[in-house]
Formats: structure tokens, sequence, C-alpha cells
């Protein structure tokens, strides 16, 4: 099973839309959270941690669930900014973060 | 903010040349990785440091090593290049902060071809 896992995508949605992003970690002793964001030929870039009581920023919400160590990511009313690609990203203590391959999302007019 | 530098946003070598990618930082983060990023693979390390003249091989270190001699400084040497080293770059760093989440900081990237 691989570490991180992620829908590839595409995922196309029209401006506006809610579309939410899933995210499974295979190893139960991961302790740190992230999304990162990556535009085209860009490097990754932090969009937001992940708490497990959830946490939200603007019209993102991200969730943890430890039990069935899933990371979610909440987009409410999509901008043709969003477009990009969603990493999910997990981190065990005294290791290097591991990496999803990422979701493709394009947010369309 | 964070500021992670690499020295190249793009570079071309031939097959068999030694190839140096340099990446430098400017907030005394104690880890600093190489990562290199592909097409339906994603993000794979390649080596990361913890501390000064400290290495671990990430998932991929064939055909590379690194060098950590200073904190702020953490090179990637491709010994040979080869063409299936070409490639997408990307440095990172980590501070140590206990008790809360910390992200990495990506430098801009290096596209490296190898012709």
């Amino acid at each position: 099973r691989k570490e991180v896992e992620q829908d590839p995508g595409p995922f196309n949605v029209p401006e506006g839309a809610t579309v939410a992003f899933n995210c499974t970690y295979s190893n139960s002793a991961s302790q740190s959270f992230f999304w990162y964001r990556q535009d085209c030929r860009k490097e990754p870039k932090l969009l937001m941690s992940v708490y497990s009581s959830g946490n939200e920023d603007g019209r993102f919400t991200a969730q943890l669930n430890r039990a069935s160590q899933y990371i979610s990511l909440l987009i409410r009313d999509s901008k043709l900014s969003d477009s990009a690609t969603y990493l999910c990203v997990v981190n065990q203590a005294g290791t290097a973060l591991i990496f999803g391959k990422g979701t493709t999302l394009s947010v369309s007019s | 903010d964070v500021k992670v530098t690499q020295s190249s946003r793009y570079l071309v070598k031939r097959t068999g040349e030694k190839v140096f990618l340099e990446c430098v930082q400017d907030m005394d983060h104690e880890n600093m990785f190489w990562y290199r990023q592909d097409p339906g693979l994603g993000l794979r390390l390649i080596y990361f440091s913890y501390d000064v003249k400290m290495k671990e091989k990430g998932d991929i270190p064939e055909g590379y090593s690194v060098s950590r001699e200073k904190k702020e400084r953490f090179s990637l040497i491709l010994e040979s290049a080869s063409t299936n080293q070409t490639s997408m770059y990307l440095c990172a760093t980590l501070g140590i902060e206990r008790g809360s989440n910390q992200p990495q900081h990506f430098g801009d990237g290096t596209r490296l071809s190898i012709l």
C-alpha cells in the first residue's frame, strides 16, 4: 500500500462549485498533516496545516480522521484561480515529509 | 518569510558530466531535502540532511550524492549525469519547533535537462 494516496483527478468544476479532495495515509504513527498547492511548473507552496479538530481558512476547510487515517480538503465557491494541483502531505516525527502524487483541479467559467 | 534559493532555474548538461545543484536557505533550519518531481510520479525524496555533515538516503538515492558542509547550504551532486536524470529538482527546508506542525519550505526548483 502506498504511504499517501490521493485520487489524481482531474476534477473539472465550474466556478462557484464546492469540491472535496480526499487522501489516505498508511502509517498510523504520522503526526503532522498538510495540504500544499502546486501551480504548473512552480514549486509546492503550503496551503494549510491540518489539525485534529479540523480547521478552516476562508473558503478552505481541512479535516483529519486519525482513526480512519484520512484527510480531506473542501473548497467552497471555487474560483478560476483555484486551478492547481493539491498535494496531501504527511509527516512522521524525525523523518521527511511524505507527499501524495497530487489531485488536479480545473475550475472553468 | 523563509527564503530557499536554488542556484539555477534551468540547466542543460551533457551525459556523463558531473552536475552540482546548490540550495541555500536563510532561516537556520536544521533539515534540508532534495526531491525530484516527474509527471505521474509526484515528488520523490532523493536525500535529506538533519544537520551539518549528516545525510540520509531517501527513496531514490542512486546516481546522486549530497554535501552539507554548512548549515545553510545543501548541495546535490549528479556524479555522472544520465538522461533519466532529466527532471525538476526541488530543494526544501524544515525547522524544528516543539509541539507544532512543521511545513516544508521549497525553493523555486531547477529544471535540469541531460542531453
